[in-house]
């Protein structure tokens, strides 16, 4: 079973805030929330993680509900460069370091 | 210029023909990984190393294997690739297990006929 479920794509005008939702249900206590995106077939490109806190960093903000069941990335003003596909992720740590579970993404589309 | 490399970046073979991609990173990190993406499954990790000599299964190893016997390189291995194994694979490497950023490669595409 997926670890994350995304919608499979959003629009948002340019200059808006764009808001990604996500569902992690399963999630465990120690486990994280990482988020990435994707332009094209570009290796994918780190924005954010968080366990329980908010977070927010010089590209977006996450908010992560108080029983952690599901998250939103936040961009606070889309722009046309912000077109991709984001990824939510749950981070399992292990013995021997870290497994990554990646959703299947939403396609995000910024329109003029 | 810091960065992941992966060869070759495209790369046709033939069920059952042994082949090696390489990865290198250039970073002094310790946490490398191989993921594969596939059309509407988002990327699935297949085998990562959180230091040389010390590796783990993802979460689809199975026709895969891997090798971290320096800290810059983690090769990946198909010893008999198949038709299934068609995949963009990537590549990536974070300072530690514990550093929130991984850093990735820029991709191979893999056709195996």
């Amino acid at each position: 079973d997926a670890k994350t479920t995304q919608p499979p794509s959003m629009d948002c005008a340019e200059g808006r805030a764009a808001n990604l939702p996500c569902n992690h249900s399963t999630i465990s206590g120690n486990e994280y929330v990482y988020w990435y995106r994707q332009i094209h077939s570009q290796g994918p490109q780190y924005i954010i993680h968080g366990l329980k806190n908010n977070e927010t960093n010089e590209m977006a903000s996450l908010i992560i509900t108080e029983d952690r069941k599901s998250s939103t990335l936040i961009l606070p003003h889309a722009t046309l460069r912000d077109t991709a596909v984001y990824y939510c992720i749950v981070r399992v740590a292990t013995n021997t370091g870290n497994q990554f579970y990646f959703g299947t993404g939403t396609s995000l589309t910024v329109i003029p | 210029e810091a960065q992941v490399t992966q060869n070759p970046r495209y790369l046709i073979t033939v069920t059952g023909k042994k082949l090696t991609v390489t990865c290198s990173q250039n970073m002094n990190h310790e946490y490398m990984s191989w993921y594969r993406q596939d059309p509407g499954l988002g990327l699935r990790q297949i085998y990562y190393s959180m230091n040389v000599e010390v590796t783990d299964k993802g979460d689809v190893p199975e026709g895969y294997k891997v090798s971290r016997k320096e800290k810059r390189n983690f090769p990946l291995i198909l010893e008999s690739p198949s038709p299934n194994q068609t995949s963009l694979y990537f590549c990536a490497s974070s300072f530690s297990r514990h550093k929130e950023t991984q850093y990735f490669g820029p991709g191979t595409r893999l056709l195996v006929l």
